[in-house]
């Protein structure tokens, strides 16, 4: 297993249309994270999930955003009437619930661009 | 609530200069402190970690120590490298809690 992957890399909408990502996480981690990160700024947690039961969202996370997890494999992360504001780098992030360190591996991450 | 707290950059360097970048955290339970260096265009990179109070984290000639008694966990390196340039982010993790929260990120130039 190479990692976690994310796609597509980059992603540029125009405003009102909705997008989906998709991450695949290392195999065996059964925890699967979405964070958004702005320019200069550290990544915002936006949900996660153990197996395929998303467990919490953020308080910030809009209701035009969805996230699911059907399988407990890959995630995919939909945003819905795509808003300027929506522009930023989402990261996907997977860990084992085993892991007594709680420590996350990273994917590359998607630009989304909302012109 | 809890927070991770980072030195603004960006930290300028000569190749070879010493490196610090503090961070100081917040928590109510006992949680595990990363560091992670992002690259451009990439993602986070697990850097090191320390589980408990006076653990030394340590990769690549970075360390940090697990210091419970001020609440921080600063990095450091003896002797930095032009391809250490990054942005290097402070995260904690567990404590009561599966959402880790992170710093807002180091900028480090090192110049030839």
């Amino acid at each position: 297993d190479t990692g976690v992957s994310q796609n597509p890399r980059h992603k540029i909408t125009k405003r009102g249309q909705n997008v989906t990502f998709r991450c695949d996480p290392i195999s065996e981690h059964n925890r699967l994270y979405w964070y958004r990160q702005t320019l200069g700024q550290g990544p915002e947690f936006l949900t996660y999930f153990q197996n395929e039961a998303q467990l919490e969202k953020s308080r910030l996370l809009s209701d035009r955003f969805s996230a699911e997890r059907p399988k407990g494999s890959f995630s995919t992360l939909e945003i819905q009437r795509t808003e300027q504001g929506d522009s930023a780098m989402y990261l996907c992030a997977s860990s084992l619930v085993s892991s007594l360190s709680y420590e996350q591996y990273f994917g590359p991450g998607t630009r989304l661009t909302v012109t | 609530g809890d927070s991770v707290t980072q030195m603004e950059g960006p930290v300028t360097l000569s190749e070879e200069a010493f490196l610090t970048i503090n961070c100081t955290y917040t928590a109510t339970g006992y949680p595990s402190l990363f560091w992670y260096v992002q690259y451009p265009g990439e993602g986070l990179q697990l850097l090191l970690k320390a589980t408990k109070a006076d653990d030394k984290g340590s990769n690549k000639g970075f360390e940090a120590t697990y210091r419970k008694e001020t609440t921080s966990f600063h990095l450091e390196k003896g002797s930095v490298q032009v391809s250490d340039s990054a942005v290097y982010f402070c995260a904690k993790g567990g404590g009561g809690s599966y959402i880790p929260t992170f710093g807002r990120g180091t900028s480090l130039i090192v110049h030839p």
